[in-house]
């Protein structure tokens, strides 16, 4: 299995502030990964596909990059509305696999 | 709009099979594979496997020799069977489907989950 470590596991930052989860393969997987947004209580919520395209309607503020084993995500200018866990996702090999989460809270 | 909803016993005991189905309204399973997604309390998540519409399956490793699952498309539902269940199989249980475009998979809409807890 691809093995996705994603750091850090938990941040917390201040509304306005610019914020970067970084997500590691275990091995090359191209650009196929995904990031996802996963609310207290409710089912993640696809943000990023392809590891740099942002799903229509997501804000601007949200974008990721990277390619091969090391990839980013990053809110440009925290909202409070971001407060979740991101979870990066990758679709390379089967078993699909996700990071660990990476929970952000306001500072 | 397309909608998800899980459905199923919310407890189960060890070494019982756990049953769920997902019922999909607002679009058909035509041409899409459909997962099921697990999530312990306060952990991440773990793909257990896909069905695809003509009832071709693939499985989590981990989890394969206890996983069944099937299609239903006159009901437009899918199932999940885990059989000889632990506590560890206790956890929120997602569906969702998955959709695949040329270079891109990505997991697109999602039922609200369901707990499943195991115990005597």
């Amino acid at each position: 299995d691809i093995q996705m470590t994603q750091s850090p596991s938990s941040l917390s930052a201040s509304v306005g502030d610019r914020v970067t989860i970084t997500c590691r393969a275990s091995q090359d997987i191209i650009n196929y990964l995904n990031w996802y947004q996963q609310k207290p209580g409710k089912a993640p919520n696809l943000l990023i596909f392809d590891a740099s395209n942002l799903k229509t309607g997501v804000p601007s503020r949200f974008s990721g990059s990277g390619s091969g084993t090391d990839f980013t995500f990053t809110i440009s200018s925290l909202q409070p509305e971001d407060i979740a866990t991101y979870y990066c996702q990758q679709y390379d090999h089967l078993p699909y696999t996700f990071g660990q989460g990476t929970k952000l809270e306001i500072k | 709009q397309v909608q998800l909803q899980e459905s199923g016993p919310g407890l189960v005991k060890p070494s019982e099979t756990l049953s769920l189905i997902c019922a999909v309204s607002g679009g058909s399973l035509s041409y899409y594979y459909w997962s099921w997604i697990r999530q312990p309390a306060g952990k991440g998540l773990e793909w257990i496997g896909r069905v695809y519409t003509s009832g071709s399956t693939n499985y989590n490793p981990s989890l394969r020799s206890r996983v069944t699952m099937s299609v239903d498309t006159s009901k437009n539902q899918f199932s999940l069977k885990l059989s000889s269940v632990t506590a560890a199989d206790t956890a929120l249980y997602f569906c969702a489907r998955e959709k695949v475009t040329t270079g891109t998979t990505v997991f697109d809409y999602w039922g609200q989950g369901t707990l499943v807890t195991v115990s005597s």
